[in-house]
C-alpha cells in the first residue's frame, strides 16, 4: 500500500529563514505528488503538483518542490519565509488507477510557525 | 476559485444517535466526491470515493453501514455516521474533483463530538 511520511511534525522559523519540508512516499509506480496548504481556519488548498516533466515545481507563493525519483523524495522548498506562511503543510501522492487527483494519500502534515 | 462548502462545521450529539454531514460543490458539478478523517495530529485518512449515481467505494478497514455515503447528484454528497460512539470523534472533510487532471477541492471539515 501507499504511503507518505513527512518528517517534521512541527518546525519554527524566523522571516527571511529558509525552509525545507521534507516527504518521502512508498511506491514503485508511477506517481502523482502534490503539497497542500492549510492556513488557520481555511481550507486546504493545492500548493503544487507534479504529474511528470521538470521535476522542479514551482507553485504558489514562492514554493518550489523538487522530485527526486530514486529517493522517492518531493520535498518542498520556499528560501525566505513569510510570517504569512505560517499553515499546516501536507505531503499527497495518488493511490488511484487513474492517476490525478483521485485517491490521495496524505502524509501527517508539517505545522509550521513563522516568528517576525 | 471553486468553493465546496460543509455543513455543519461542528457537531455534538449523544451516543447511538446518527449524525449527517453535507458536502457541496457550490459552482462546479462533482462526479467525483471524497471523504476523509482525520484524527489529532494524524493525517487525513481516506474513508471512501463518492461517485455520482452509484454506490461509493470503501477504503479497506471503513465499515460501510457505520458511515453510509450517498452522492445524489452532481453537487451533493452526505456522509451519515450511524449510532455514533465517542471513538467516531474526529474531524471530517470532504473534497470534490472533476476527475482526472482537474483540481480537487476540499471542504473545511466537520469537527464531530460524540459524548
Amino acid at each position: 500500500a501507499q504511503s507518505v511520511s513527512q518528517h517534521n511534525h512541527h518546525v519554527i522559523l524566523s522571516e527571511a529563514a529558509s525552509l525545507e519540508l521534507g516527504c518521502n512516499y512508498s511506491y514503485g509506480g508511477t506517481v502523482n505528488l502534490f503539497w497542500y496548504v492549510q492556513y488557520p481556519g481555511q481550507h486546504l488548498q493545492l500548493l503544487l503538483k507534479y504529474f511528470s516533466g521538470d521535476p522542479l515545481v514551482k507553485g504558489i507563493k514562492g514554493f518550489e518542490a523538487e522530485f527526486i525519483k530514486s529517493k522517492f523524495s518531493f520535498n518542498l522548498r520556499k528560501p525566505s519565509v513569510q510570517w504569512s506562511d505560517t499553515a499546516e503543510y501536507f505531503c499527497a501522492v495518488n493511490a488511484g488507477l487513474s492517476g490525478g487527483y483521485n485517491k490521495l494519500i496524505f502524509g501527517a502534515g508539517t505545522r509550521l510557525a513563522v516568528h517576525p | 476559485g471553486a468553493v465546496v462548502s460543509q455543513h455543519p462545521s461542528r457537531v455534538i450529539c449523544k451516543s447511538g444517535t446518527s449524525v449527517k454531514i453535507e458536502c457541496r460543490s457550490l459552482d462546479f458539478q462533482a462526479t467525483t466526491m471524497f471523504w476523509y478523517r482525520q484524527f489529532p495530529k494524524k493525517s487525513l485518512m481516506l474513508m471512501a470515493t463518492s461517485n455520482e449515481g452509484s454506490k461509493a467505494t470503501y477504503e479497506q478497514g471503513v465499515e460501510k453501514d457505520k458511515f453510509l455515503i450517498n452522492h445524489a447528484s452532481l453537487t451533493l454528497s452526505t456522509l451519515t455516521v450511524t449510532s455514533a460512539h465517542p471513538e467516531d470523534s474526529s474531524f471530517y472533510i470532504c473534497s470534490a474533483g472533476t476527475g482526472g487532471d482537474e483540481k480537487l477541492f476540499f471542504g473545511s471539515g466537520t469537527q464531530l463530538s460524540v459524548l
